[in-house]
């Protein structure tokens, strides 16, 4: 969905290095979420913010920190990347109309951790 | 626990059957079930909500169940193409009011051969 974008869409990093994820959306959705994606483990949420003021915690946000830099950005850091966050990396948004949850994902950016 | 299942060996059928995807859950009370497409090497699309009062919802060649005594909903592809061959994730709402955060199952992955 080209209103979701993600930078960079692939990235090779070593052990130890501290990288940082993109997300913009042109949609003009408060919530925005990080999941991360591995073979046979489904989406699984890292963090999510409702709104640039309001961060928290997914399921698997250790070793992951975020930052909320205005309505349209959502960024992803690796402190110190470590082999086992080798993964596809999904950003997405959602509105707060009605009482229903649609989410809307970006590309993807995969992530090979040496 | 809480837990989402969904067929994880892949489906494969001829052009022009119906495919049935399952997804059950186990504690749980979500207030919708929502159906995603993935393409390889994208993020995934929403296809269909259904919520927990409804027991059917149909969308063109798509049709969604939803049974919330055996925790469970079947999606339904009629006169299933070649170009259905994805992968399909459930995703449940968190309870029962609109918290934004989704959980999602870890797909399956459909092949329709010609």
């Amino acid at each position: 969905d080209a209103d979701v974008t993600q930078t960079p869409r692939n990235r090779i990093t070593k052990t130890g290095k501290r990288i940082m994820l993109e997300c913009s959306q042109t949609k003009g959705h408060d919530r925005m979420y990080w999941y991360r994606q591995d073979p046979g483990l489904g989406l699984r949420l890292i963090y999510y913010s409702f709104d640039v003021k309001d961060i928290n915690k997914g399921e698997i946000s250790d070793g992951y920190s975020v930052s909320r830099q205005a309505q349209a950005k959502f960024s992803l850091s690796l402190e110190s990347a470590i082999p086992n966050q080798t993964a596809l990396y999904f950003c997405a948004t959602s509105d707060t109309s009605g009482d229903q949850e649609t989410q809307y994902f970006g590309p993807g950016t995969r992530l090979l951790v040496l | 626990s809480q837990k989402i299942e969904q067929n994880s060996e892949a489906l494969n059928i001829q052009e022009g059957k119906t495919a049935t995807l399952t997804c059950n859950y186990t504690n749980y009370s979500p207030a919708y079930l929502q159906w995603y497409r993935q393409d390889p090497g994208r993020g995934p699309v929403f296809l269909l909500l259904i919520r927990e009062n409804e027991k059917e919802k149909r969308k063109e060649r798509l049709k969604v169940t939803f049974d919330t005594t055996l925790k469970q909903s079947l999606f339904h592809i009629t006169a299933s193409q070649p170009a259905d061959s994805a992968t399909y994730l459930c995703a449940l709402s968190r309870g029962s009011s609109n918290t934004g955060k989704l959980i999602f199952g870890q797909g399956t992955t459909l092949q329709v051969k010609p």
